[in-house]
């Protein structure tokens, strides 16, 4: 069963708008949350986190924000730039030890010029 | 560059032959770990160590994977007897904190 669900597996946007990618998860255990950014053949970068502390964490042009009672978070990217047509995977790790992290299966965003 | 590594990018094998993926972490970093990612899914996680302790395995590690990280630097992963099922992309991670994973840029593998 999939623990971290990104349930829009594509995005479109045009450039200057806003992305919001989603993403929710169902381990309660959960404490911390991660946004990787993915570009064909390379390996996934570290994009921006936020623990289960804190409902909102900002840097630069992205935010993500959590809603635990909805077992929710999002990523907003504002403005949207070509550059950012990525496949984003939202992922969780689980404050029991040194789990590692679960990934959900990606949202590909298209930032159209 | 001082990214983690991984050689090769691309391995392409018979069915039931045996292949040995590698990866250099970054170099001050104490844990390692080894992903598997198939089309349409996110990373999955196969194992982890902490220096040269493999301290958790995936169910997803078959008998048929082993992995060793010998003097707590580089890693290999062994993969013997492959299967068409075993055709994916392997990534492997390095992170001083937990859940600061720096990763690779994976290993394809295509088992013919």
């Amino acid at each position: 069963d999939q623990q971290v669900k990104q349930n829009s597996p594509s995005l479109s946007v045009q450039e200057g708008r806003i992305s919001i990618l989603n993403c929710d998860y169902t381990n309660s255990m959960f404490d911390y949350f991660l946004w990787y950014k993915k570009y064909p053949a390379e390996g996934p970068t570290f994009l921006i986190s936020i623990s289960s502390i804190k409902d909102k964490n900002e840097d630069g042009r992205f935010t993500v924000f959590l809603n635990k009672s909805a077992k929710h978070l999002s990523l907003h990217i504002v403005p949207s730039q070509p550059g950012d047509s990525a496949v984003y995977f939202c992922a969780a790790r689980s404050n029991s030890g040194n789990t590692p992290l679960v990934f959900g299966k990606g949202t590909r965003l298209s930032v159209i010029a | 560059d001082t990214g983690v590594s991984q050689d090769p990018r691309h391995k392409i094998t018979k069915r039931g032959q045996n292949v040995t993926f590698r990866c250099d972490p970054i170099s001050e970093h104490n844990r390692l770990y080894w992903y598997r990612q198939t089309l349409g899914q996110g990373p999955e996680f196969l194992t982890y160590f902490q220096n040269e302790a493999q301290l958790e395995k995936s169910r997803l590690l078959s008998d048929r994977f082993s992995a060793e990280r010998p003097k707590g630097s580089f890693s290999t992963l062994e993969i013997q007897r492959t299967e068409q099922g075993d055709s994916a992309m392997y990534l492997c991670a390095s992170s001083l904190i937990a859940w600061e994973q720096f990763f690779g840029p994976g290993t394809r593998l295509t088992v013919l």
